[in-house]
């Protein structure tokens, strides 16, 4: 595709239980980052992937929360034992070469965790 | 924490001039200024961005003070699709994005 895809669109789980959500970068962009958006509130930065290395994990809130890159496309961002407040929607981004380049987003992943 | 103060929220009528102001007094010398926006229920989108210059490109014009303190995005013909929250960023060219609040824009018939 021509964009960042990510799935699923709409996630909803029950309290404790883990989730997978996918993000397909811009073929060819080597660099992946995650974030999350709370109700109402701003993108927070969750992780930075350069090829399938993370060298900037700072955003991650919690030790229930990893994220993982394979050959240099696919990310996946994991959440064990989801809690109320990781409700949020979960956005990916990817660029060319790394921080310097612009960003493009993608639709989002909006979870639910009741 | 966001470097950028932007106003809560802006009107527009359709059709005339979009002008949306950040200041960003405590800006280093190498970081750039970033504008993005957010329509409703999707994923950011890059606007344009700029050092020192004023920039302009198809969707539209960067305008930075000689002292680089404060910027203006300017949308030149404000439609209704342009109603979206507006993020001024300031950053480093090889940092991450910080997203503040924004400027939420709403673009009237």
């Amino acid at each position: 595709g021509a964009g960042v895809s990510q799935s699923p669109s709409n996630k909803v789980t029950e309290k404790g239980k883990d989730v997978e959500l996918r993000c397909d970068p811009i073929s060819g962009h080597t660099a992946l980052y995650w974030y999350r958006q709370s109700l109402g509130q701003g993108l927070e930065f969750l992780i930075y992937f350069q090829g399938n290395s993370a060298p900037d994990k700072s955003g991650l809130p919690s030790d229930r929360f990893s994220a993982e890159r394979t050959g240099g496309s696919v990310s996946t961002l994991t959440i064990q034992r989801t809690q109320q407040e990781d409700s949020a929607v979960y956005l990916c981004a990817s660029s060319s070469t790394g921080l310097a380049e612009t960003q493009y987003f993608g639709p989002g992943t909006r979870l639910l965790v009741l | 924490d966001a470097k950028t103060t932007q106003p809560t929220s802006m009107d527009c009528a359709e059709g005339r001039a979009a002008n949306l102001p950040c200041n960003h007094s405590t800006i280093s010398g190498n970081e750039y200024v970033y504008w993005y926006r957010q329509i409703h229920s999707q994923g950011p989108q890059y606007i344009i961005h700029g050092l020192k210059n004023n920039e302009t490109n198809e969707m539209a014009s960067l305008i930075i003070t000689e002292d680089r303190k404060s910027s203006t995005l300017i949308l030149p013909h404000a439609t209704l699709r342009d109603t979206a929250v507006y993020y001024c960023i300031v950053r480093v060219y090889t940092d991450k994005l910080i997203f503040g609040t924004g400027t939420r824009l709403q673009v009237f018939p």
